[in-house]
């Protein structure tokens, strides 16, 4: 069963307005960290913002919020006033608390690319 | 500062060919991690090193060794690939008290 789903394969936004990365997850686990990449066209995966399950506030970094809503089971990615280089792959992924450090996996979902129109 | 560098950055490689990526990693992150990512796809863990010995093996064929020589280092020896291993490798690496794992820029692997 998919863990991660993201609906939106591609969005087009127009530079300056903020933008909505949809992501739900499905996990059994009541302790689990929820975390954003982006992934420009030179293939590094940046670390964006992080979630962990027990966090009563959402996430923020910058321009970058996390709109976490524990009952729907949804992460999103919210990027205010957004900008060219803004332009990427976006990934959310999972990751469910291991028995022991060193078993750490992430789960990714399929990913949403973003374009931002000048 | 969170870097985690990776070389070579392309590689072109025959299918009888011997070759090794490199990641390297001066944080003091105890576990590391190599990702395979074929292009349109998420990235897909292979294998985890955790205080220098492999805890996860994601029953990756034996065409990849991987290797960690100290908490530093993580290699990936490749022998004997087929068309179909081309993609981009990434590495990655984190604490062991913190969940997030940081990425390097990745290899660009393609076997001829």
């Amino acid at each position: 069963a998919q863990k991660i789903t993201q609906t939106q394969p591609g969005m087009f936004v127009q530079e300056k307005e903020a933008v909505t990365l949809d992501c739900t997850y499905d996990t059994s686990d009541p302790s689990y960290g929820l975390f954003w990449y982006k992934q420009p066209s030179s293939g590094e995966m940046i670390f964006l913002i992080y979630q962990g399950s027990y966090d009563q506030q959402n996430a923020t970094e910058g321009r970058y919020s996390l709109n976490f809503q524990k009952a729907r089971k949804s992460a999103n990615l919210v990027i205010s006033a957004s900008q060219l280089g803004d332009s990427a792959m976006y990934f959310c992924a999972m990751r469910e608390v291991p028995i022991n450090f060193g078993n750490e996996k992430l789960t990714f979902g399929t990913g949403t690319r973003l374009t931002i129109i000048p | 500062d969170t870097e985690v560098t990776q070389t070579p950055k392309h590689l072109v490689m025959g299918m009888t060919n011997k070759k090794s990526l490199k990641c390297e990693q001066h944080m003091g992150h105890r576990a590391m991690y190599w990702y395979k990512q074929k292009a349109k796809k998420p990235p897909e863990l292979m294998f985890v090193y955790s205080y220098e010995k492999l805890s996860i093996n994601e029953s990756v064929p034996s065409r990849f060794s991987p290797e960690c020589p100290n908490s530093s280092l993580l290699n990936l020896h490749l022998h004997a690939l087929q068309p179909e291993d081309s993609a981009l490798y990434l590495c990655a690496s984190s604490l062991p008290s913190q969940e997030t794992q940081y990425f390097g820029p990745g290899t660009r692997l393609l076997v001829l």
